[in-house]
């Protein structure tokens, strides 16, 4: 069936850029989300991309699309304290199902003073 | 920013007992979800729901749950006779229109004992 993996856990120094890795194996895939989880609230939006794009930007977020190879990468730049939280990579199909996004585990970013 | 509001936050019940997980959606999005997160596991798809009927439900959501909108703004989930492997963090999403990103609540964390 379909899955999507992550690493659970990456550790970096504030100022410094964090890459979080998504592999996924539904090549029908139509769109790929990056969600935050902080402790105790819920999944936020942070940024999707779709299929047919490579890169996408917003401010210190960088999507990065290989479909090739099925990969997914979040790029942080700059991280901050702020950004220590669970990142959950998932994908959705829809020109298949309708909301039903398959979720990777969560890798858990650790940001160091 | 309009959100998705769950209550409550957390709920315990006994083994047996049927539970109410409440949600509102964002006003003006038509289309509603329910996920569910074990602990330490990935977030499931449970159910999607469109135009007051069950667009697409997983192998989960079984006879023991059920779905309804009772007026215009919330959106409900039924647990009959809760099971101990119930346990989790249920979450509530919802999107404008068919293709667009989920928006999900914090979560409602169901304990069963």
């Amino acid at each position: 069936g379909e899955d999507v993996e992550q690493s659970l856990f990456l550790s970096v120094r504030e100022g410094d850029s964090s890459v979080i890795n998504c592999t996924y194996t539904d090549s029908s895939s139509t769109y790929l989300y990056w969600y935050k989880q902080e402790p105790g609230a819920g999944l936020q939006l942070l940024t999707y991309i779709f299929s047919n794009m490579d890169m996408k930007q917003d401010q210190r977020l960088t999507v990065l699309l290989n479909k090739k190879d099925k990969h997914l990468s979040l790029r942080i730049a700059d991280t901050q304290t702020g950004d220590s939280a669970i990142y959950f990579c998932a994908e959705g199909d829809y020109g298949g199902s309708q909301g039903n996004l398959i979720f990777g585990k969560g890798t858990k970013l650790s940001v160091k003073p | 920013e309009p959100e998705v509001t769950q209550t409550p936050s957390h709920q315990v019940t006994q083994m047996g007992q049927e539970v109410i997980l409440r949600c509102v959606p964002i006003s003006n999005h038509l289309y509603f979800y329910w996920y569910r997160q074990i602990l330490g596991q990935k977030v499931e798809f449970l159910v999607s729901f469109y135009n007051n009927e069950i667009s697409e439900k997983s192998e989960i959501f079984d006879d023991q749950f059920s779905v309804e909108r009772p007026d215009g703004s919330n959106f409900t989930l039924k647990i009959r006779s809760t099971k101990l492997e119930d346990s989790a963090m249920y979450f509530c999403a919802s999107s404008g229109v068919a293709g667009a990103p989920l928006h999900f609540g914090n979560g409602t964390r169901l304990t069963v004992t």
